[in-house]
């Protein structure tokens, strides 16, 4: 039972547009929503968090919304940049102060274009 | 700089033979996570430990082991009764303070 989907395996996006990576969950419990980008090869890497008590966070140009009566989150970059091109990751954590509770998505691979 | 380090990137192993992956930190954290990656699959923990000699199990422990003497190590034994071992292994550690994983660079095993 995957209760994080990311249903779009990729995107493609043109350099200096928007891009939106959507992801959804199915467990009310969760509280707290990250975002990881993983180059290949390499291990993913923090990009942004929400918790859920706000609705959205902006660091730069990713902004990541949260709407907790559709258990829908999205992470916006704009603008997107050829850097960019990764697989990102949401994840959901149920309030216990630990990774411990993580899950993961199944990642969305995005390629900016130049 | 600090960081996770994990060796060896790439790793070949014959079916049947134990084989142990590498993590070491040295960010001071006290929780250390193991996780497996499949292709188009999210990333599945198998082990974790929030301090030294502690450890439990997560979603996919069966057929592995790890170990926890020291703070800054975190190795994982996959074991010749893990059915499907090849795969991409990622070790992290956590920050408390925001939430957030740090991980290795993984390593890939593969076993024929």
């Amino acid at each position: 039972d995957q209760q994080v989907k990311q249903n779009s395996p990729s995107l493609s996006v043109q350099e200096g547009r928007i891009s939106i990576l959507n992801c959804d969950y199915t467990n009310s419990m969760f509280d707290y929503f990250l975002w990881y980008k993983k180059y290949p090869a390499e291990g993913p890497t923090f990009l942004i968090s929400i918790s859920s008590i706000k609705d959205k966070n902006e660091d730069g140009r990713f902004t990541v919304f949260l709407n907790k009566s559709a258990k829908h989150l999205s992470l916006h970059i704009v603008p997107s940049q050829p850097g960019d091109s990764a697989v990102y990751f949401c994840a959901a954590s149920l309030n216990t102060g630990t990774a411990s509770k993580l899950t993961f998505g199944t990642g969305t691979r995005l390629q900016v274009t130049l | 700089d600090g960081g996770i380090t994990q060796s060896p990137k790439y790793l070949f192993r014959k079916e049947g033979q134990n084989v142990t992956l590498s993590c070491e930190q040295n960010l001071n954290h006290d929780a250390m996570y193991w996780y497996r990656q499949d292709p188009g699959q999210g990333l599945r923990l198998i082990y974790y430990s929030q301090i030294v000699n502690d450890f439990q199990k997560g979603d996919i422990a069966e057929g592995y082991s790890v170990s926890r003497e020291k703070k800054e190590s975190f190795p994982l034994t996959v074991t010749s009764a893990q059915k499907n071992p090849t795969a991409f292994y990622l070790c992290a550690s956590e920050d408390l303070v925001y939430g957030a994983l740090h991980f290795g660079n993984g390593t890939r095993l593969t076993v024929t």
